[in-house]
């Protein structure tokens, strides 16, 4: 079974700075990534997916995220963070077997001005 | 910009009450999820339907009931629930198939308390 260890439960980071959020997964083929973001009382949003190809995956908001095999990892990052990026944020590892994805725990981003 | 739309946003309810969670995505996605999220947690899965059949109940208490009835909609009805049952309830679909990779799409979810 798949799982992912999300190491950083809480990052503060300084508007402007940037950001990197860490995910690890454990999963014995060829995965399929996720990260979502959640902002206060809202549902999750879809910022990247990782299935093949390139592994430097760009999405939404300005986020990027690199897939390296070797270290079973699949990091998040931002160049220069915006005060409305403070939200929660979970990576998640799939399959091409069924409809189950596996979450982090999750990483919560404050941002101070 | 989510494209899964759930009704209600809020519902408090109390333990004897019968009420229910409705779910609608107009994606062509032919899989449906429910999904609960407790403060601070990750979403856990409850239900997943595939073409209108339910296809894995993460073995949830009898008192939640999904019904998918097409491919459109999803609703969960409640009965008897308990305050621990109070939590964020988020809808969910993606297409079906390996080549897609089952990219999920979720809702801005019901919140639910029970009182």
């Amino acid at each position: 079974a798949q799982s992912v260890t999300q190491p950083d439960i809480h990052i503060t980071v300084s508007e402007g700075a940037s950001l990197e959020l860490r995910c690890n997964y454990s999963y014995g083929a060829t995965p399929y990534l996720f990260w979502y973001v959640q902002s206060p009382g809202q549902g999750l949003q879809l910022l990247l997916k990782y299935f093949s190809g390139d592994t430097l995956v760009q999405g939404i908001k300005g986020f990027e995220a690199e897939f390296k095999r070797s270290q079973s990892s699949f990091n998040l990052r931002k160049p220069s963070v915006h005060w409305s990026d403070a939200a929660e944020y979970f990576c998640a590892v799939g399959t091409s077997n069924d409809y189950k994805l596996s979450f982090g725990a999750g990483t919560t981003v404050t941002v101070r001005a | 910009d989510t494209e899964v739309t759930q009704t209600p946003k809020h519902l408090v309810m109390g333990m004897t009450n019968k009420k229910s969670l409705k779910c609608e995505q107009h994606m062509g996605h032919r899989a449906m999820y429910w999904y609960k999220q407790k403060a601070k947690k990750p979403p856990e899965l409850m239900f997943v339907y595939s073409y209108e059949k339910l296809s894995i109940n993460e073995s949830v208490p009898s008192r939640f009931s999904p019904e998918c009835p097409n491919s459109s909609l999803l609703n969960l009805h409640l009965h008897a629930l308990q305050p621990e049952d109070s939590a964020l309830y988020l809808c969910a679909s993606s297409q079906v198939g390996r080549v897609f990779g089952n990219t999920i799409y979720f809702g801005e979810g019901s919140w639910l308390t029970v009182v």
